[in-house]
């Protein structure tokens, strides 16, 4: 069963609008982290931000934030007032701390329109 | 630039070689982490290393194998090459051995198996 789950292959966005890119998780362990990571055309990775699954507050990185609803097994990225250069592949990612392996979705393209 | 570096940035070599990939993380960081991108398989985690002890274990080969020196720098060992082994190979670092804040990416290798 697929741990981590990405359901909008694509994304296309009008600049300055805000974004939300889905990201659903299942696990059993309670104690787990769920990060971001960018990767633009030019093909490197790009570590956005991190959620712990005790965390009271939700992340906030600048323009991103992360939307972590415990209850849903819910973790989506919000970015506000996009811009062109947010065009790009957006990983979800989790990490459960039994085993410490990372599990990446499949991603999101997300591409804004000037 | 991230201040993790790898090597070499290309690699061309033909099934059933050996090749080794290097990896040096950002001064100060402790943990090396290893993922594989490639168009099957998305993205993967292979292993992690905490200040030259193994601390986790994802989707890596038998043939495959790394190791974290003394000096902090990692290398990534690739043998009996396969055509599906064709792939982008990123280093990450982070400080401490559970990556809840900043991950930094190298620029990653592009391995093509002939």
């Amino acid at each position: 069963a697929q741990k981590i789950t990405q359901t909008q292959p694509g994304m296309f966005v009008q600049e300055k609008e805000a974004v939300t890119l889905d990201c659903t998780y299942d696990t059993s362990d309670p104690s787990y982290g769920l990060f971001w990571y960018k990767q633009p055309s030019s093909g490197e990775m790009i570590f956005l931000i991190y959620q712990g699954s005790y965390d009271q507050q939700n992340a906030t990185e600048g323009r991103y934030s992360l939307n972590f609803q415990k209850a849903r097994k819910s973790a989506n990225l919000v970015i506000s007032a996009s811009q062109l250069g947010d065009s790009a592949m957006y990983f979800c990612a989790m990490r459960e701390n039994r085993d410490d392996k990372i599990i990446f979705g499949k991603g999101t393209r997300l591409h804004i329109l000037p | 630039d991230s201040g993790v570096t790898q090597t070499p940035k290309h690699l061309i070599t033909a099934t059933g070689q050996r090749v080794t990939l290097r990896c040096s993380p950002r001064s100060g960081d402790l943990s090396v982490y290893w993922y594989q991108q490639s168009l099957d398989q998305g993205l993967q985690f292979l292993i992690q290393y905490y200040n030259g002890e193994e601390r986790a274990k994802g989707n890596i080969l038998e043939r495959f194998s790394a190791q974290q020196f003394p000096d902090l720098h990692s290398e990534l060992n690739l043998s009996s090459l396969e055509l599906g082994d064709s792939a982008l190979y990123f280093c990450a670092s982070s400080v401490g051995v559970v990556p809840t804040y900043e991950q930094y990416f190298g620029p990653g290798t592009r391995l093509t198996v002939t």
